[in-house]
This record gives C-alpha cells, structure tokens and sequence, in this order.
C-alpha cells in the first residue's frame, strides 16, 4: 500500500527549464513533509521541507508548494540546470513519537545543457 | 561534523555467510534509521531508534536480519545467513527529534 504516491516517475527539461514534481497522500494526519536528493552513489541528502500550516516555502531554486484541501504537495527547481540531474524524493510523516517517513518511489530528472 | 559515517562502502560476500554493516550517527542526534535501497522496491525503512532503543523494527525482513546500537555512537546491521535477494544499498541515516533525517553515503552489498 503506497500512502505516498510520487509523479511523474521520470522527467528531462531543458536547462533553465521548471521541472515540477508531484506527491499525494492519503493519512491527513502527516504534518512534516520533506523532499530529498540523492546523486548516484550517494544517500539521499535533505533539500526542503514543509509543514502544513504554511502554502509554500522557498529556499534558493527550491520551491514546495502544498494544498492541504487535496493532500498534494509538489517541489519545482526554478532554472534547472545540469548539476540538478538526480532523483527527488518525496516523504511525510506522522506527528508525535513516531518518526518514520513514509517515502514516494522516486523521481529519475535529467536537466539538459 | 563529518556527518553520518557507514562502513564498508562495498561488501561482497558469499550466500550463506555473516554480514555486519556498521554505522556512525551524527553526534547528538538521538534517532538513528537503518535503510535499504533497491530498484524494484524503492527506499524501504528496517528498524529505527531513539536513544538507543529499538522502536519499530516492522521493517526487517526476517529473523536473519538484526539491529543494535549499543550505545549512542554506534550502530550496527547484521544478516546471517545472507542470500543474493539481500544485494542491496544500505543506509544509516541519523536526526534530532522533530528534524530532518541525515543519510551516510551507504553501503552496497552485493551477496553472490
């Protein structure tokens, strides 16, 4: 059962481009929801994240925007550029003690020159 | 900080035989989460802890995988015995209560 579900599963632009990635979840209990990179050979490495209580953060290139009223939630790479070339995870969590992030299956994006 | 540090960075090793992957937490960050990465089944969540204590092991697959953190430094994963359906990626990642999650650069085990 995928409580989180993540698309497109791949995605090319073209350098200078908006790509956008898309999550959706079902449990209206999450209240943290953090995107994550990850180059090859590497672990995934945080990049933002959100709280429900705000529409849209931005951090650099780096936007989230979140609709609470459809539980979705998207990241967009203002300016892509090739350096942006990895796969975006998508992940929410549940309040309280329990910290497990239920994660999305990934986002392959190449940005090209 | 050198962040989280997880050894060896490659393992290959033969079906049948002991595997232990180690795992160093950023110091001070009192979750630690062990992770395995495979194309087909995506980033799953074994076991985390808190301050050294095991809170949700739902994830390990089966009694030949097994997890302890002595002490808040260190932690460790072993599969005895292995089997090839374990080759996998496997990530130690670390956090403070209410933030964000910190991988380690993984290690890839290959089981032949």
């Amino acid at each position: 059962q995928q409580q989180v579900k993540q698309s497109p599963q791949s995605l090319i632009v073209q350098k200078g481009g908006i790509p956008i990635i898309n999550c959706a979840y079902e449990n209206t209990a999450f209240d943290y929801f953090p995107w994550y990179q990850q180059f090859p050979g590497k672990g995934p490495a945080l990049l933002i994240a959100i709280r429900p209580d705000v529409s849209e953060k931005k951090e650099g290139r780096f936007t989230i925007s979140f609709n609470k009223s459809a539980k979705q939630f998207s990241l967009h790479i203002m300016d892509s550029q090739p350096g942006d070339s990895a796969t975006y995870f998508c992940a929410a969590r549940s309040p309280g003690n329990n910290r497990k992030l239920i994660w999305g299956l990934g986002t392959s994006l190449a940005v090209n020159p | 900080d050198a962040g989280v540090i997880q050894s060896p960075r490659h393992e290959v090793t033969e079906m049948g035989q002991e595997v232990t992957l180690r795992c160093k937490p950023i110091s001070g960050h009192d979750y630690l989460f062990w992770y395995r990465q495979t194309m087909m089944r995506g980033l799953e969540l074994l076991i985390y802890f808190n301050n050294n204590v095991p809170i949700d092991d739902s994830g390990m697959p089966e009694d030949r995988f097994s997890a302890k953190m002595p002490n808040a430094s260190f932690s460790t994963l072993k599969i005895q015995p292995s089997e090839p359906r374990d080759s996998a990626v496997y990530f130690c990642a670390s956090s403070l209560q209410g933030g964000g999650a910190f991988f380690g650069q993984g290690t890839r085990l290959t089981v032949v």
